[in-house]
């Protein structure tokens, strides 16, 4: 069964610092893996998807990577910004269409 | 013009009872999905359905049942509510293919006394 794993839960940074936030999975047998961010009290927004058989994805200041073999990926921000403080989630997509949540990692960007 | 609308957006009641939540999207797009998120913000997947198929967890008790009037709405119906249905609800849509981004609705914050 496939296991996702976000580290850490929680991070706080200054404004304008570049940051790294870590999802690793037990399975690398994947479809696609798909960044989001949560707002308090909100639904996820989508940031990134990467396929399977890509390795990253950007956006803006966001980048994502994608290692299937060693079933890693990590979502790199540049030049935090107090709006990015939320809740970043990272979720697997699997062959058999079903999906993998990590528990999130909390980011406060402090002005 | 919100996109994925839930309602309700707070929902009370007591164990025991049959309670739906509606989902609707304005997308137009062809599969819908039911999560739940529970106390400690784990967000697990409970259903994807599309017009040709239903894909269920298979955590899922058969309590919870989807039920899609037609392509734009795919609401929950939950039969005989335990404690420990009480989460927050969400619904999500997006295009048909696997490598299609979803959108979120605001959740529907599910209490059970």
């Amino acid at each position: 069964k496939q296991e996702v794993t976000q580290i850490p839960a929680a991070l706080s940074v200054p404004e304008g610092e570049n940051l790294v936030l870590n999802c690793s999975f037990t399975d690398s047998a994947i479809y696609n893996l798909q960044w989001f961010r949560q707002d308090p009290g909100k639904g996820l927004t989508s940031l990134l998807l990467i396929q399977s058989s890509q390795r990253e994805q950007t956006s803006g200041r966001l980048n994502a990577s994608l290692d299937k073999s060693s079933g890693r990926s990590t979502l790199y921000i540049a030049a935090s910004q107090p709006g990015d403080s939320a809740t970043y989630l990272c979720a697997v997509r699997d062959t058999g269409n079903q999906f993998y949540f990590g528990t999130g990692t909390s980011l406060t960007v402090i002005p | 013009d919100t996109a994925v609308s839930q309602t309700p957006k707070y929902l009370v009641t007591q164990m025991g009872n049959d309670k739906s939540i509606k989902c609707e999207q304005n997308l137009g797009h062809d599969t819908m999905y039911w999560y739940k998120q529970d106390s400690k913000k784990f967000l697990k997947i409970m259903f994807s359905y599309n017009n040709k198929e239903l894909i269920i967890n298979e955590t899922v008790p058969n309590r919870f049942s989807p039920k899609s009037p037609d392509k734009a709405h795919l609401n929950l119906h939950i039969n005989s509510l335990e404690l420990g249905d009480s989460a927050v609800y969400f619904c999500a849509s997006s295009r048909a293919g696997g490598n299609q981004p979803q959108h979120f609705g605001d959740g529907t914050r599910l209490s059970i006394l």
